[in-house]
């Protein structure tokens, strides 16, 4: 089993400019996320999604957008990209919601994006 | 919202133990408690998690008082390898699953 898959790793962008960032898992999970972590500090939630069909924003939303096509697959959408989204991105899924076991993130091994 | 504060860092040696609490004041009745340890240029991987007492695994045991407003992760004769960023994760069900992490605790191993 592969996991939770992030792609591109790496991306360079111009100011300005789109793109979308992949995320799919392989575990059946019912709820994923995408956080973001800027260098030396803490992860912080952009959106979630807490099954199929459903997204909330999280902590950071302002500047993204999320689509979670299907039960695996969940993409993070910058419309148009800033400086201050220079970071690296990470992917999550967690098994369920609402009970033991939920807060349980297996997670990518991230997206590192720069903004020119 | 279950928010969390952990120290922000840590020094150790080699062999000595290591015990990081991380306060949650406003726990609610069914968060659980998980840990996670991140290495540079990694995604955090999970270690550990309890609801209320000890829970014991092959690489740490985490320890809960009766309130459960804080917990403390032990990491037992300490190893370079285990130089790392640590993360306390209180789940808050009432948000939806909406899991917001702190700041972390970095801890440094030395020989």
């Amino acid at each position: 089993n592969a996991g939770v898959t992030q792609t591109p790793k790496f991306q360079v962008l111009k100011t300005g400019q789109s793109m979308t960032l992949q995320c799919a898992q392989d575990m059946n999970h019912n709820s994923m996320y995408w956080y973001r972590q800027d260098p030396g500090m803490g992860l912080r939630l952009i959106y979630y999604s807490a099954s199929e069909g459903t997204t909330d924003k999280g902590e950071v939303p302002n500047g993204y957008n999320v689509s979670r096509l299907n039960k695996r697959e969940f993409s993070l959408r910058l419309e148009s990209a800033a400086p201050s989204q220079t970071s690296v991105y990470f992917c999550a899924s967690s098994p369920e919601g609402g009970a033991s076991g939920a807060n349980v993130l297996t997670f990518g091994a991230g997206s590192r994006l720069t903004v020119l | 919202l279950a928010k969390t504060t952990q120290p922000i860092s840590m020094d150790s040696y080699e062999g000595q133990e290591v015990n990081i609490t991380c306060s949650h004041n406003n726990i609610a009745t069914n968060d659980y408690i998980t840990w996670y340890q991140q290495f540079p240029s990694q995604g955090p991987r999970f270690i550990i998690q309890g609801y209320k007492t000890k829970v014991t695994n092959e690489v740490a045991s985490l320890f809960i008082p009766a309130d459960r407003k804080s917990s403390t992760l032990s990491l037992p004769r300490v190893s370079l390898s285990d130089t790392a960023v640590y993360y306390c994760l209180v789940g808050d069900y009432a948000a939806g699953n909406k899991l917001t992490f702190g700041g972390g605790t970095r801890v440094l191993v030395k020989p």
